[in-house]
């Protein structure tokens, strides 16, 4: 399907594990965006990618990993899970400056 | 320290009336405003954006208006439809090398629109 998706959905994990949240796009935009929404911060940025294996920090990119070894996929991975990351995660996409293009999300619940 | 605010966590209308959520901004370096709209369990959905050099921009029922001086965006709708019922975030980006493409949202406002 064209367009931008997240897999998993939803996520339940353990603190302490490894946890690697998947996003691909069919529009072949160059830059990608990592999100987590928390109630009373609206969105704030992880990671974001300018291109294949270009990828540089966002506003708060402590505990998180991002790789870019394709135009299509920017998986964002956890590398210990904690509390704090409980979270729902966005991924988007642009090909140009002004509107992203958010997927569905994806509930992670660290336990 | 967010750069992006919007005061006001919800907002109750009734359908037929005009919605105006409010947000300021700090970041005198932003120059592109945009508004989405967000649905539970869904991503969030590009609505309406101005540029700086605009004071307003309109699209069928949704209007942004900007006040640079004031540093103050404002997006109404009119009329407001029980569809409209979301969670609007209100983001700004600077024109600036290593900000481009990058967004600062504010909290968001919750918009219930009653029968």
């Amino acid at each position: 399907d064209a367009g931008i998706t997240q897999s998993p959905r939803y996520k339940i994990t353990e603190t302490g594990r490894q946890v690697t949240l998947m996003c691909h796009q069919t529009w072949s935009h160059s830059y990608m965006f990592w999100y987590r929404q928390d109630l009373g911060h609206g969105l704030r940025l992880i990671y974001y990618s300018a291109a294949a294996d270009i990828t540089d920090k966002g506003e708060v990119p402590d505990g998180y990993v991002v790789s870019r070894s394709k135009t299509e996929n920017f998986p964002l991975t956890l590398e210990s899970a904690t509390r704090s990351q409980t979270s729902v995660y966005f991924c988007a996409s642009t090909g140009r400056r002004d509107t992203q293009y958010f997927g569905p999300g994806t509930r992670l619940t660290v336990l | 320290d967010q750069q992006v605010k919007q005061n006001s966590p919800s907002l109750s209308v009734q359908e037929g009336r005009i919605s105006i959520l409010n947000c300021d901004y700090t970041n005198s370096m932003f120059d592109y405003f945009l508004w989405y709209k967000k649905y539970p369990a869904e991503g969030p959905t590009f609505l309406i954006s101005i540029s700086s050099i605009k004071d307003k921009n309109e699209d069928g029922r949704f209007t942004v208006f900007l006040n640079k001086s004031a540093k103050h965006l404002s997006l109404h709708i009119v009329p407001s439809q029980p569809g409209d019922s979301a969670v609007y975030f209100c983001a700004a980006s600077a024109r600036t090398t290593d900000s481009w493409g990058k967004l600062q949202f504010g909290a968001g406002t919750q918009v219930v629109v009653t029968p």
